[in-house]
């Protein structure tokens, strides 16, 4: 089975512009989260949806950020404009509600620098 | 507030040797989910263990082992003989019931030199 896909993998802009990353969970999932990774705080939730629907966006560093899912198999994170501090690494994962278990599936990330 | 400290920033081994991961973790919660995961040179998450707070039960997988004692609020994480390809950045997470995500430590880096 695929895991969970990202694309871009590499993103580099200039300060300013819009920068749309996607996502694509794994298949049957009904979880979806994004993730950021820096040097100076780690990995910290940005935003996670549940069956498509925003349950915490409490990460979200401020309204230059939107994330969006519109169906089972696909969600964006949008930063517009883009900052030089929102250089980082940014992780989408997925999970499936079984049990309890609840184990996160990363994706392989997107290593996104803003100029 | 829960809260998820990896007091050690970067360990170097030689290949052969044992080493333990340690992490301490804080949570007001009756019922969590601790986890393991792995972040190779290549940068992706990968799945390790997970381990409920009502199983204090240890586990071994291969060279892996696992000590959940929720008297010191630690979940370590022991390599036997290491090898040069256990060289990554290990992180220790938790998850409560109600909130779904994810809260990392910072990381322990380590290093298996051949």
């Amino acid at each position: 089975d695929a895991g969970v896909i990202q694309s871009p993998r590499h993103e580099v802009t200039e300060m300013g512009q819009e920068v749309t990353l996607r996502c694509k969970p794994i298949s049957g999932h009904d979880y979806l989260f994004w993730y950021r990774q820096t040097m100076m705080r780690g990995l910290e939730l940005l935003i996670y949806f549940n069956n498509n629907v925003p349950i915490d966006d409490s990460g979200m560093p401020e309204d230059r950020f939107s994330a969006k899912m519109p169906n089972a198999s696909f969600s964006t994170l949008k930063i517009q404009p883009s900052e030089p501090r929102d250089s980082a690494v940014y992780f989408c994962a997925s999970s499936l509600a079984d049990r309890g278990t609840y184990e996160q599936y990363f994706g392989p990330g997107t290593r996104l620098t803003v100029t | 507030a829960q809260k998820v400290t990896q007091a050690q920033t970067e360990i170097s081994v030689v290949e052969k040797e044992d080493v333990t991961l340690d992490c301490v973790y804080e949570t007001r919660d009756t019922t969590y989910y601790l986890f393991w995961y792995k972040q190779p040179p290549s940068g992706e998450l990968v799945f390790l263990i997970r381990r409920n707070s009502f199983d204090e039960q240890n586990e071994i997988s291969g060279r892996y082992s696992w000590n959940f004692q929720k008297s010191t609020s630690s979940f370590n994480f022991t390599i036997t003989a290491s090898q040069v390809v256990d060289s990554a950045v290990y992180f220790c997470a938790l998850r409560n019931t109600g909130r779904r995500a994810l809260t990392f430590g910072s990381g322990t880096r380590l290093q298996v030199q051949p």
